[in-house]
């Protein structure tokens, strides 16, 4: 079972557009959100990453939206670049237990046409 | 500014024999990750280490181990590979606070 749903599992978006990825978690105790970029045979690189007590985190052209009621966030790349292409993981991790494994979700690959 | 580093880059081996991968965290990280990519699949977390001691473990075969050393780089050892074990490994430091993780470039491991 997938704790942290992330959709869509592909996204193609013009130079230039929005690109929106969604995701929702069930366990109300994570409380660390992360997004991570991953091109091909690359490891994960960090990109944003979010606290509950926030509803919104912007960082250039990436934005992290909160929802903590509706158990979900997701990210807007503004102004989408070929560059972009790429795939994109959420995760979550749940702070106060000691754990740090980082849950992730199944991954949005997004592929900015020029 | 340093990076995680993984060593080697790339690995193939036979069924049944050993790997050994290697890690060396970003300086001052006190936490260390492993995790398991296999294709078109997101990060597995496999097991952790914090100033040396295990910290949380996850789906981690039992043919595989893994230690962290006092020079805080860590080892994770793989024996009777099986073709399934054929994956991106990935290695990824912390502080214990904050709590971004910062990956490697990975070790990718062919079975053959």
């Amino acid at each position: 079972q997938q704790q942290v749903k992330q959709s869509p599992q592909s996204l193609i978006v013009q130079k230039g557009g929005i690109s929106i990825i969604n995701c929702a978690y069930e366990n109300t105790a994570f409380d660390y959100f992360p997004w991570y970029q991953q091109f091909p045979g690359k490891g994960p690189a960090l990109l944003i990453a979010i606290r509950p007590d926030v509803s919104e985190k912007k960082e250039g052209r990436f934005t992290i939206s909160f929802n903590k009621s509706a158990k979900q966030f997701s990210l807007h790349i503004m102004d989408s670049q070929p560059g972009d292409s790429a795939t994109y993981f959420c995760a979550a991790l749940d702070m106060d237990t000691g754990r740090r494994a980082l849950t992730f979700g199944s991954g949005t690959r997004l592929q900015v046409q020029p | 500014a340093a990076g995680v580093i993984q060593s080697p880059r790339h690995l193939i081996k036979e069924k049944r024999e050993t790997a050994t991968l290697k890690c060396y965290p970003i300086p001052r990280h006190d936490t260390v990750y492993w995790y398991q990519q296999g294709p078109g699949q997101d990060p597995q977390f496999l097991i952790s280490f914090y100033e040396k001691m295990q910290s949380d473990k996850g789906s981690i075969p039992d043919r595989f181990s893994a230690q962290q050393f006092s020079d805080y780089h860590s080892e994770l050892n793989m024996s009777s590979l099986e073709l399934g074990d054929s994956a991106l490994y990935f290695c990824a430091s912390s502080l214990l606070r904050p709590y971004e993780q910062y990956f490697g470039p990975g070790t990718r491991l062919t079975v053959t």
